[in-house]
């Protein structure tokens, strides 16, 4: 049975800081990852995939990599703002195209 | 280009009751998963629906049913609700066979308040 993790739970950073979220996962068998944000009630924006040959993916001030055989994938946040204050979560896509999630972390940026 | 849409977006029921969500996937997807996420946690998935049957189902108890339309829309019935069915129910749409390489798409969800 897959399990993701993700640490740390909660982080909190002052605004300018450069932040790595850390995801790791049980069974290396994967699609892909996927990074999603979730603001406090509200639904799950994906921000980046990798598909398992990929190494990495970028977008803006994000970074995001996955090395499927240690079954670990960091989020590296750039020059981090507050309006970067959000749930960050990762999910693995495996058998059967379902996605299974880790816990989040919990990010907040202070000004 | 429409997202997924979800309805109701809040919703309270009394213990045993009964209640019927609603999602519209994402224009071009056919495929359509259902999630719960407690407080605190990360999402569970449900079941997902492609050709409006039912592919594949996680842990969940039967009293949690579906169905897919044939223009994709689906619903998610949940009978006998419980105290612990209140959660935030999330809808994500996908590209059959494709959700392993474009990903999945979210809904904003539906808050269930069980009481």
């Amino acid at each position: 049975k897959q399990e993701v993790t993700q640490i740390p739970a909660a982080l909190s950073v002052p605004e300018g800081e450069n932040l790595v979220l850390n995801c790791s996962f049980t069974d290396s068998a994967i699609y892909n990852l996927q990074w999603f944000r979730q603001d406090p009630g509200k639904g799950l924006t994906s921000l980046l995939l990798i598909q398992s040959s990929q190494r990495e993916q970028t977008s803006g001030r994000l970074n995001a990599s996955l090395d499927k055989s240690s079954g670990r994938s960091t989020l590296y946040i750039a020059a981090s703002q507050p309006g970067d204050s959000a749930t960050y979560l990762c999910a693995v896509t495996g058998g059967g195209n379902k996605l299974t999630f880790g816990t989040g972390t919990q990010l907040k940026v202070e000004l | 280009d429409a997202g997924v849409t979800q309805s109701p977006t809040h919703l309270i029921k009394t213990r045993g009751q009964q209640v019927t969500l609603r999602c519209s996937p994402k224009s071009g997807h056919d495929t359509v998963s259902w999630y719960q996420q407690a407080l605190g946690q990360g999402p569970q998935f449900i079941f997902q629906y492609y050709e409006e049957e039912e592919r594949q189902r996680g842990n969940f108890p039967d009293r949690f049913s579906g169905h897919q339309f044939p223009n994709y829309s689906s619903e998610l019935n949940v009978n006998a609700l419980l105290l612990g069915d209140s959660a935030l129910y999330l809808c994500a749409s996908s590209l059959a066979g494709r959700g392993s390489s474009y990903g999945y798409t979210f809904g904003s969800g539906t808050r269930l308040t069980v009481v």
